[in-house]
């Protein structure tokens, strides 16, 4: 059974590039939450995404936004990039919300 | 509110000798806790949740929490460290937060090393 899949795992964009990261949740998991690791820092919720829709979110500007398709895969885009975005982002999925299952991240540099 | 602090930003133990990381929390609601690790350039994985059961979890690679809500503490302890412990590991709380949704929120992380 696979877990958590993301991809890509490494990632170089120019500041004010667009950037798209996707996930693939476990198994029989129909929630996904995205995450934003900075270096040094514990993660902080981006945003949660049940049947399609954006459950809940974090307090991270517009420029983040995402989407879960009818597989329950995710996607989260980030526009205009910052040196800031610069992070490890993690995507986690669930079939309820008290245990999440994290993907090994990706790691976007913004130059 | 919720939050979550971890008393140690670094521990650093002999190989063989017990681990002790702290960890307090504060909430509004009954929460839910738990501890994940990560090794370098990997995710996260689940060593343990606490969810209103027992008071003394046990989780994997012989780690163990107690949930102690008069001094709102979920501290993790091993009896012996082994070589294969050295991580960052990270207290996490989820609580019932605005619009009925569990809110879910991290600790800074304790980086653990492991002398042999």
């Amino acid at each position: 059974d696979a877990g958590v899949t993301q991809s890509p795992t490494h990632l170089i964009k120019t500041r004010g590039q667009q950037v798209t990261l996707r996930c693939s949740p476990k198994s029989g998991h129909d929630t996904v939450s995205w995450y934003q690791q900075a270096l040094g820092q514990g993660p902080q919720f981006i945003f949660q995404y049940y049947e399609e829709e954006e459950r809940q979110r974090g307090n991270f500007p517009d420029r983040f936004s995402g989407h879960q398709f009818p597989n329950y895969s995710s996607e989260l885009n980030v526009n205009a990039l910052l040196l800031g975005d610069s992070a490890l982002y993690l995507c986690a999925s669930s079939l309820t919300y008290y245990e999440q299952y994290f993907g090994p991240g990706t790691r976007l540099t913004v130059t | 509110a919720q939050s979550v602090t971890q008393l140690d930003s670094h521990v650093s133990v002999s190989e063989g000798t017990p681990v002790l990381l702290r960890c307090n929390y504060s909430s509004s609601y009954s929460p839910s806790l738990f501890w994940y690790v990560q090794h370098p350039n990997k995710g996260l994985q689940l060593l343990l949740k606490y969810t209103s059961a027992a008071t003394l979890v046990k989780g994997i690679n012989g780690f163990e929490a107690e949930f102690k809500k008069s001094e709102t503490s979920f501290h993790l302890t091993k009896p012996s460290a082994h070589m294969s412990d050295a991580a960052e590991y990270f207290c996490v709380v989820s609580a019932e937060g605005s619009g009925g949704y569990q809110k879910v929120t991290f600790g800074i992380g304790t980086k653990l090393q492991v002398i042999p």
